[in-house]
């Protein structure tokens, strides 16, 4: 059960423009969502998050739009420069009581390159 | 701080054999983390831990994986017998409890021959 979905596998934009990435999730608990990039052979590093009780937070070129509603959320990154190629993965997070801690749960990444 | 530091960084092994991974999560943080990467799932949560405490290991995939964390400072996820499909990236991360954001390490690749 795949609650984080991000439904685009790939995605090619040129320098300069913008990129937008997607992401839908299914569960009603997540209140806290962020993206991560990822370089070849290094881990994930933190991007830019979103609280739920906003629905948009901005840092430089990078801003993360949240729909609550329609359970979505997306990533754009304007102007795109070359050093953005990268695998991008959003994530969310809640704090399940029954669990009694913080979760965060992945999709399954979208490949992002820039072309010059 | 050196960040959240795993061993060993590849690590290819024989099917059948038992495989290892460690972790060493960032001082004061009290959640850690691991994850495999796949290129169908991304990354997948296989086992959470809370306080040292396992607290969510329904990602785990079968009953030869088990991981475990005797303390603040260290953690091993184990894969006894190893099988080729157990092959690919596992990440290890920490938080704690005023910040959401994870911080990975660099994971160790796994292959399975």
């Amino acid at each position: 059960d795949q609650q984080v979905k991000q439904n685009s596998p790939s995605l090619s934009v040129q320098e300069g423009r913008i990129s937008i990435l997607n992401c839908d999730y299914t569960n009603s608990m997540f209140d806290y969502f962020l993206w991560y990039k990822k370089y070849p052979a290094e881990g994930p590093t933190f991007l830019i998050s979103i609280s739920s009780i906003k629905d948009k937070n901005e840092d430089g070129r990078f801003t993360v739009f949240l729909n609550k509603s329609a359970k979505h959320l997306s990533l754009h990154i304007v102007p795109s420069q070359p050093g953005d190629s990268a695998v991008y993965f959003c994530a969310a997070s809640g704090f399940f009581i029954i669990q009694g801690a913080q979760k965060l749960v992945f999709g399954q990444g979208t490949r992002l390159t820039i072309n010059p | 701080d050196a960040g959240v530091i795993q061993s060993p960084r590849h690590e290819v092994t024989e099917m059948g054999q038992e495989v290892t991974l460690r972790c060493k999560p960032i001082s004061g943080h009290n959640s850690l983390f691991w994850y495999r990467q796949t290129m169908m799932r991304g990354l997948e949560l296989l086992i959470y831990f809370n306080n040292n405490v396992p607290i969510d290991d329904s990602g785990m995939p079968e009953d030869r994986f088990s991981a475990k964390m005797p303390n603040a400072s260290f953690s091993t996820l184990k894969i006894q017998p190893s099988e080729p499909r157990d092959s690919a990236v596992y990440f290890c991360a920490s938080s704690s409890r005023e910040n959401t954001e994870a911080f990975f390490g660099q994971g160790t690749r796994l292959t399975v021959v």
